[in-house]
């Protein structure tokens, strides 16, 4: 079962630029956390945002969370053209003893040099 | 550096075959998952275990078993390979609750010709 979707589902942009990547997902969790993925490899955890948190920053990667509307952002600032990859989010459902985590359909981001 | 080892990159199987994807982690987690990902289909969930010797079933769990006998290693067994399994497998662990993140391995791309 899946609960995140991403939007856009594709997003090409010219390498300097910022790239925002949106999540909506269904219910309550404990932790919302964004992936990447390189072409044909695993998936790479980034960042982690909490339920009480809204805003999380690492490096070139700002997260922000708005539970009240069940979204996150992902964004990317200067982009590079190594940042083209496919990017997921994942829930960790506020639903007792569940450990698995709900990903997204995924998006994919070109970044063109 | 912990790490998710997929034993195959890539690997081509006959139809009818019993095939074996083995999964070893080094991070002493308690708890494996197996997915496979089709593009447009996201990442679904086959089987995951939360402990030695124990399994639970995924969301698509038809022609397919697990094996986990010792904590740092979970096995996908496609009991007689079809076609429609050629896919892209990825194996990810975790700690238990909370979930922080797992950490996937490479994948295996498996053809069933």
């Amino acid at each position: 079962s899946q609960q995140g979707e991403e939007d856009p589902q594709a997003l090409s942009i010219q390498e300097g630029e910022n790239a925002t990547m949106n999540c909506s997902y269904k219910t309550s969790i404990n932790n919302l956390q964004w992936y990447r993925q390189n072409s044909g490899r695993g998936l790479v955890h980034l960042i982690l945002i909490r339920s009480n948190e809204r805003e999380k920053h690492s490096g070139r990667l700002r997260v922000t969370l708005d539970t009240s509307k069940k979204s996150s952002s992902l964004l990317i600032t200067a982009s590079r053209a190594a940042d083209t990859a496919s990017y997921f989010c994942a829930t960790d459902p506020d639903q007792g003893g569940s450990e698995k985590l709900v990903f997204g359909k995924g998006m994919k981001l070109t970044v063109n040099p | 550096d912990v790490k998710v080892t997929q034993s195959s990159r890539y690997l081509v199987k006959r139809t009818g075959e019993k095939v074996f994807l083995e999964c070893v982690q080094d991070m002493d987690h308690e708890n494996m998952f197996w997915y496979r990902q089709d593009p447009g289909l996201g990442l679904r969930l086959i089987y995951f275990s939360y402990d030695v010797k124990m399994k639970e079933k995924g969301d698509i769990p038809e022609g397919y078993s697990v094996s986990r006998e010792k904590k740092e290693r979970f096995s996908l067994i496609l009991e007689s390979a079809s076609t429609n399994q050629t896919s892209m497998y990825l194996c990810a662990s975790s700690f238990g609750a909370p979930n922080y993140g797992y950490t996937f391995g490479s994948g295996t791309r498996l053809t069933v010709v």
